[in-house]
């Protein structure tokens, strides 16, 4: 059965940088994209970018552009995000989902909650 | 940037009844849009795909309408697993593939 498992929750001081994984079972990974969505805590969902795990292109939210960086390890079908210069705003809980060719979301990860504090 | 619109933000209705969920996009999103429900302490899951079409597993009183700008997600009669929040999402002119704001769906 498709699984996306995801890296643990972290703590992190600002300005720090934080790596999650998200690794894939249950299907051929380079099929697929792997979309980034996040939730603030008692807040809506913001997409935060995709990846083909095909040719490692990506799209990423503006707002993020310059301090996300998302990648893929077909090896090990694993899908990482990183996040740099961490402010107490990104505090929230990260997810990964199984990006279909049409754009939707049909498996997604236990989610990794990152918690930016001094 | 599209903006995702969804009304109410809170609703309450009764278990047995129907509940009518709205969205709308700023631009039109063709039929690239899917519905989302969330659990607390839970990940979303996938509803519904393409305006209309229900992903694998999900029963049959979800469904999806509408196309353009306005959408609407009905669930038909209410069961307790049902009281959630909900989500619409396009991915039709990305990035970025913007979501609404959510609809809290409670018992009344």
């Amino acid at each position: 059965q498709v699984q996306l498992v995801q890296s643990g929750a972290e703590v992190k001081k600002p300005g720090a940088s934080v790596k999650v994984s998200c690794k894939a079972s249950g299907y051929t990974f380079t099929s697929y994209g792997i979309s980034w969505v996040r939730q603030a805590p008692g807040q809506g969902l913001e997409w935060m970018g995709w990846i083909s795990a095909y040719n490692g292109n990506t799209n990423y939210a503006q707002k993020l552009q310059g301090r996300v960086t998302m990648t893929t390890d077909t090896s090990t079908s694993t899908a990482y995000m990183e996040l740099r210069s961490l402010r107490s705003d990104d505090t929230a809980v990260y997810y990964c989902a199984r990006d279909l060719v049409a754009g939707h979301n049909d498996y997604w990860g236990q989610g990794t909650l990152v918690t930016v504090s001094s | 940037e599209i903006v995702m619109t969804q009304s109410p933000a809170t609703l309450s209705v009764s278990p047995g009844e129907r509940a009518t969920l709205s969205c709308r996009a700023s631009q039109s999103v063709s039929s690239n849009l899917a519905w989302y429900q969330q659990k607390p302490g839970q990940a979303p899951r996938l509803l519904i795909y393409g305006a209309s079409t229900r992903a694998t597993g999900i029963p049959a009183r979800f469904s999806g309408s509408g196309s353009g700008t306005e959408f609407t997600l009905t669930i038909s009669s209410l069961q307790s697993e049902d009281f959630a929040v909900y989500y619409c999402q396009q991915y039709n002119n990305w990035p970025p593939r913007t979501f609404g704001q959510g609809t809290k769906l409670e018992i009344k």
